[in-house]
């Protein structure tokens, strides 16, 4: 299976602060790398796809980089609705497997 | 709308048997492959179990193999998890999820979208 690592495990940030996830596979996996956000009783929203592209609807504070094992996701300006924990997943082969997450919390 | 909607969850003691189910609408069932993911308390998000739009191909989680049956009924739009032989470490929230791709060039992409709001398993004597 290939593993995935995200960091940091949390985060504290202030409203307006630029603020960047990074998740790393154990082996190469292309541009397939997929962010979501996480909300507690919530399901799960698709945020960024094939390591780059923004899912229609979000807002475009929100961007994605990265290829092969290395790939980051940045909020450029924190807003209130941004405090979530924040899941990248792996979509090159089964099973589709995902980071341990990132929950990013107000200072 | 695009929609998924879970049911099934409970109470369920070690060894017993639960059977999940995932409502669609909004979409057409039968061209998306379907998925289960679960996140056990203060855990990460799990794979679980995949299925294609005809049921041809099915895929398990080590984890689950042997234990767990994915299924799905496209004239009813629904999805459904049986799980037997349940271990407290089943305990978790169980999302389906709609298995999208796409083509760019001669590349496919995959990802999880829409998903549903959950369903609480808690395996407990």
């Amino acid at each position: 299976d290939i593993q995935m690592t995200q960091s940091p495990s949390s985060l504290s940030a202030s409203v307006g602060d630029r603020v960047t996830i990074t998740c790393r596979a154990s082996q190469t996996i292309s541009s397939n790398l997929n962010w979501y956000q996480h909300k507690p009783g919530k399901a799960p929203k698709l945020l960024i796809y094939a390591a780059s592209s923004l899912q229609s609807g979000v807002p475009s504070r929100f961007s994605g980089s990265g290829s092969g094992t290395d790939f980051t996701l940045t909020i450029s300006s924190l807003q209130p609705e941004d405090f979530a924990t924040y899941f990248c997943q792996q979509s090159s082969i089964t099973p589709r497997t995902f980071g341990q997450g990132t929950k990013l919390e107000i200072k | 709308e695009v929609q998924l909607v879970e049911s099934g969850g409970g109470l369920v003691k070690p060894g017993g048997s639960l059977r999940l189910s995932c409502a669609a609408s909004g979409f057409m069932f039968s061209s998306y492959s379907m998925n289960w993911v679960r996140q056990a308390p203060g855990k990460g998000l799990e794979w679980v179990s995949s299925i294609s739009g005809s049921s041809s191909h099915i895929y398990y989680a080590d984890s689950v193999r042997g234990r767990f049956t994915i299924s799905r009924d496209n004239a009813k739009n629904s999805l459904s998890l049986q799980m037997s032989s349940l271990r407290a470490e089943d305990t978790a929230v169980y999302y389906c999820a709609r298995d999208y791709d796409f083509w760019s060039g001669p590349y496919q992409y995959n990802w999880f979208d829409p998903w549903g709001q959950g369903t609480l398993v808690t395996v407990s004597s």
